[in-house]
């Protein structure tokens, strides 16, 4: 089974601080994303990889950036958080052209 | 660009009712489509899905046929459990291959009363 984890469950920071989410797959796939769930909303894409290095922009990236050194891991970065970056984060990833994506359990954020 | 509307919730059932979760899309060519759902507390897991028009996904006794003619992916259940209570999410991938993260729909709660 694909196995999609994420560093923190919970996670609770004050505004203005870096803020580091991390993500890992076991399953040697290309495609990893990031996405944030907001009630009413459903899921909307932020960033997305398809290889080691490369990364393009979802639809809301603005206030993050994204980093993706080993193919295993991704990173999403919140270099100063706000309070309007409170949501659940929701990590994903796929092989190739697959169309099926697994999802991570999802890190709770709160800025306060 | 492409887009999922699903049926607001919360919907509300008793145990052993029938489920209907309307999903319709907009979307050029073909995309494929999707059901995930989401219990308390948990990331997105994979219900069901159809990669082309007429093909009728299923899956723990959930049911929903990919019907291009009025673009919808409606989700069906014959007797709901109450460990069906979760959020159901209608997505779509699109035709785009540069583009190869899903269109979510706003999601559907549902809650089911023994």
């Amino acid at each position: 089974d694909v196995k999609v984890t994420q560093s923190s469950r919970y996670l609770v920071k004050r505004t203005g601080e870096k803020v580091f989410l991390e993500c890992v797959q076991d399953m040697d796939h290309e495609n990893m994303f990031w996405y944030r769930q907001d009630p009413g909303l459903g899921l909307r894409l932020i960033y997305f990889s398809y290889d080691v290095k490369m990364k393009e922009k979802g639809d809301i990236p603005e206030g993050y950036s994204v980093s993706r050194e080993k193919k295993e891991r991704f990173s999403l970065i919140l270099e100063s958080a706000s309070t309007n970056q409170t949501s659940m984060y929701l990590c994903a990833s796929s092989l190739g052209q697959g169309v099926t994506q697994y999802f991570g359990p999802g890190t709770r954020l709160t800025v306060l | 660009g492409d887009s999922v509307t699903q049926m607001e919730g919360p919907v509300t059932l008793s145990e052993e009712a029938f489920l209907t979760i309307n999903c319709t899309y907009t979307a050029t060519g073909y995309p494929s489509l999707f059901w995930y759902v989401q219990y308390p507390g948990e990331g997105l897991q994979l219900l069901l899905k159809a990669t082309k028009a007429d093909d009728k996904g299923s899956n723990k006794g959930f049911e929903a046929t990919y019907r291009k003619e009025t673009t919808s992916f409606h989700l069906e259940k014959g007797s709901v459990q109450v460990s069906d209570s979760a959020v159901y999410f209608c997505a779509l991938r699109g035709v785009d291959t540069g583009r190869r993260a899903l269109t979510f729909g706003s999601g559907t709660r549902l809650q089911v009363q023994p």
